[in-house]
């Protein structure tokens, strides 16, 4: 298995319906991220956790929410999901007890289509 | 705004020779990283270098630093058809002597090595 799992791997939903995209790893990292990745513009972080009480906002947040239900744990909601959100999105992970190296581990990544 | 500008976008060579890669970035650092995405798939780490190193080697892969002009270059000696994907450097910002605990992408550079 996977050490970061992403799911769904694929999905194709219409504007204002409701999203949730999940991740879970078996690193025993405590920091997890969400990034989103669109042609030419490289990831860009939507949100992160550096522990299960600790949730951040990142660049792009408008529009999304995160709920980190476990240390293992890290999902993505869309409310209403609109076109722009199409998208790849990627689930990392990090060890912060690597001497800050923070190096991320990170899942296959979530296409989502927005039609 | 992104944190890390690379150059060039994309890059074609013949197989066996050197890739290099470069990468600009605007705040103080903990560390930068390079990563690899083969198409459309999930990055994976290759190499971090701390900001008071200059020069990492790893394998085929060289990277160098110059925290003064705020930028790094990664080099590929000796590339390989495998060795196409997209390249991306990763900064890990720094402030107060406490590192952000996130990092920030550039939009990355697109190798193709062909045989």
């Amino acid at each position: 298995d996977a050490d970061v799992t992403q799911t769904p791997r694929n999905r194709i939903t219409k504007t204002g319906k409701r999203i949730m995209l999940e991740c879970s790893q078996t690193k025993g990292h405590d920091r997890m991220y969400w990034y989103r990745q669109d042609p030419g513009l490289g990831l860009r972080l939507i949100y992160y956790s550096f522990d299960v009480k600790d949730i951040n906002k990142g660049e792009i947040s408008d529009g999304y929410s995160v709920s980190r239900q476990a240390q293992a744990k890290f999902s993505l909601s869309l409310e209403s999901a609109i076109p722009n959100q199409t998208a790849l999105y990627f689930c990392a992970t990090s060890d912060s007890w690597t001497g800050g190296a923070n190096v991320l581990t990170f899942g296959a990544g979530s296409r989502l289509t927005v039609l | 705004s992104q944190q890390g500008e690379e150059d060039p976008q994309a890059l074609s060579i013949q197989e066996g020779e050197n890739a290099t890669m470069n990468c600009s970035y605007k705040t103080s650092i903990n560390n930068l990283q390079w990563y690899r995405q083969n198409s459309g798939r999930g990055l994976v780490h290759l190499i971090l270098i701390r900001s008071n190193e200059r020069e990492k080697h790893s394998g085929r892969l060289r990277v160098t630093l110059d925290t003064s002009k705020k930028s790094s270059s990664l080099l590929i000696t000796a590339s390989r058809a495998a060795d196409t994907a997209s390249y991306f450097c990763a900064t890990d910002g720094w402030s107060g002597g406490t590192s952000y605990g996130k990092l920030t992408f550039g939009q990355g550079t697109i190798l193709t090595v062909h045989p």
